[in-house]
């Protein structure tokens, strides 16, 4: 059984700071790999998607790398923001569409 | 496009009731899933379907059931609600094992 985790659990940083969360999984059989957000009381917004072909995915800020030999992921946020303040989530997928989901980095950055 | 769009966004039931979450995407996606989200945790898959009259159990499908007799809907039913069952339900959507795009979740009380 697929099992996602992320640590830490929770991260409070300074603005300006540029910052890692990470993502682990126990089997490497993966098809794909998702970073989510989450702010209080809504859905998820989708951030990156990396194939499992892939090694990295970049969006303005942020990058996302994986390895999927090593079961680890990380979410590279630069020059972090007050509104970059959310929940983090992994989602690690089968080709068959399922998807397991770690329970999420919360981060808080400081004005 | 609404994307995704789920009904009700809110709801209560007493123990035994049942009742059916709404879910209906406008972007031709084959691929549809259920999840649930407690305090504090990720989210679980609890039914999924790869195309119109195809659906297949996720991690925790005890309780729930589903049909998908259309691309756009896939209603989840709760057959005898239970305390257990209190979470937000959110549903998603994709083009295939790829990008998921989710709803603003049902917060579902059962008393």
């Amino acid at each position: 059984k697929q099992e996602v985790t992320q640590i830490p659990a929770a991260l409070s940083v300074p603005e300006g700071e540029n910052l890692v969360l990470n993502c682990s999984f126990t089997d490497s059989a993966i098809y794909n790999l998702q970073w989510f957000r989450q702010d209080p009381g809504k859905g998820l917004t989708s951030l990156l998607l990396i194939q499992s072909s892939q090694r990295e995915q970049t969006s303005g800020r942020l990058n996302a790398s994986l390895d999927k030999s090593s079961g680890r992921s990380t979410l590279y946020i630069a020059a972090s923001q007050p509104g970059d303040s959310a929940t983090y989530l992994c989602a690690v997928g089968t080709n068959a569409g399922k998807s397991t989901f770690g329970d999420g980095t919360t981060l808080t950055v400081k004005p | 496009n609404a994307g995704v769009t789920q009904t009700p966004k809110f709801q209560v039931l007493k123990t035994g009731q049942s009742m059916t979450l709404q879910c209906a995407q406008d972007m031709n996606h084959e691929y549809m899933s259920w999840y649930r989200q407690d305090p504090g945790m990720g989210l679980r898959l609890i039914h999924y379907s790869v195309g119109a009259g195809i659906t297949d159990q996720g991690e925790v499908p005890n309780g729930y059931n589903v049909s998908r007799s259309t691309t756009e809907d896939f209603p989840l039913r709760l057959l005898s609600a239970a305390p257990s069952q209190t979470s937000v339900y959110f549903c998603a959507s994709s083009w295939g094992p790829d990008t998921q795009y989710f709803g603003p979740g049902t917060r579902l009380t059962v008393l």
